[in-house]
């Protein structure tokens, strides 16, 4: 079984719109870690967020926010406000206990002008 | 800071020859990792170093091999390459704090023909 899956391979949103993100995973763990990436076409890899499983409240970053739905074993990034910059690809990743990191298959963001 | 530094950033190999990626740290990471990316199926973990002196196999080992020299530096060899070892290739450090992200290096570009 994938444990992360992210079940839209393309996104476009207006320039100043907010867009949804969708990430659900699998774990048996109790203890664990969600990270949102942005990979822009420059290729590197950015840190945009973590959210624990212990937390209560859902991380926000700036204009990132993660709706952690935990009993659903969701954790979708919302982007407020869309610039032209967040055009790229937005990978979702757990870290379990053992310290490996999971990714997703990832979402191609277009903002449209 | 440096951060996650990779080597070399493009790299091209016939079939059968071997080639070492070298990755180094300078944050004090505990943590090391090799990734994959392929189009269409995001990053996949290689091998990973938790700590210094241990190695793991990741999701798709085969054909490769690694060295945890110390705690900066962690290299992925490929001792015969192949066409389907056409990927990019990035190295990754984390503290072991479940809470704490992976940081990338830019990534090297390799082609094997």
């Amino acid at each position: 079984a994938q444990k992360i899956t992210q079940t839209q391979p393309g996104m476009f949103v207006q320039e100043k719109e907010a867009v949804t993100l969708d990430c659900t995973y699998d774990t048996s763990d109790q203890s664990y870690g969600l990270f949102w990436y942005k990979q822009p076409s420059s290729g590197e890899m950015i840190f945009l967020i973590y959210q624990g499983s212990y937390d209560e409240q859902n991380a926000t970053e700036g204009r990132y926010s993660l709706n952690f739905q935990k009993a659903r074993k969701s954790a979708n990034l919302v982007i407020s406000a869309s610039q032209l910059g967040d055009s790229a690809m937005y990978f979702c990743a757990m870290r379990e206990f053992g310290n490996q990191f999971y990714f997703g298959t990832g979402t191609s963001l277009t903002v449209i002008p | 800071n440096a951060g996650v530094t990779q080597t070399p950033k493009f790299q091209v190999l016939k079939t059968g020859q071997s080639m070492t990626l070298q990755c180094a740290q300078d944050m004090n990471h505990n943590s090391m990792y090799w990734y994959r990316q392929d189009p269409g199926m995001g990053l996949r973990l290689i091998y990973y170093s938790a700590s210094e002196g241990t190695t793991d196999k990741g999701e798709v080992p085969n054909g490769y091999n690694v060295s945890r020299l110390n705690k900066r530096e962690f290299s992925l060899r490929l001792e015969s390459a192949a066409p389907s070892q056409t990927s990019v290739y990035f190295c990754a450090s984390s503290k072991l704090d479940s809470s704490s992200p992976l940081h990338f290096g830019n990534g090297t570009r390799l082609t094997v023909t």
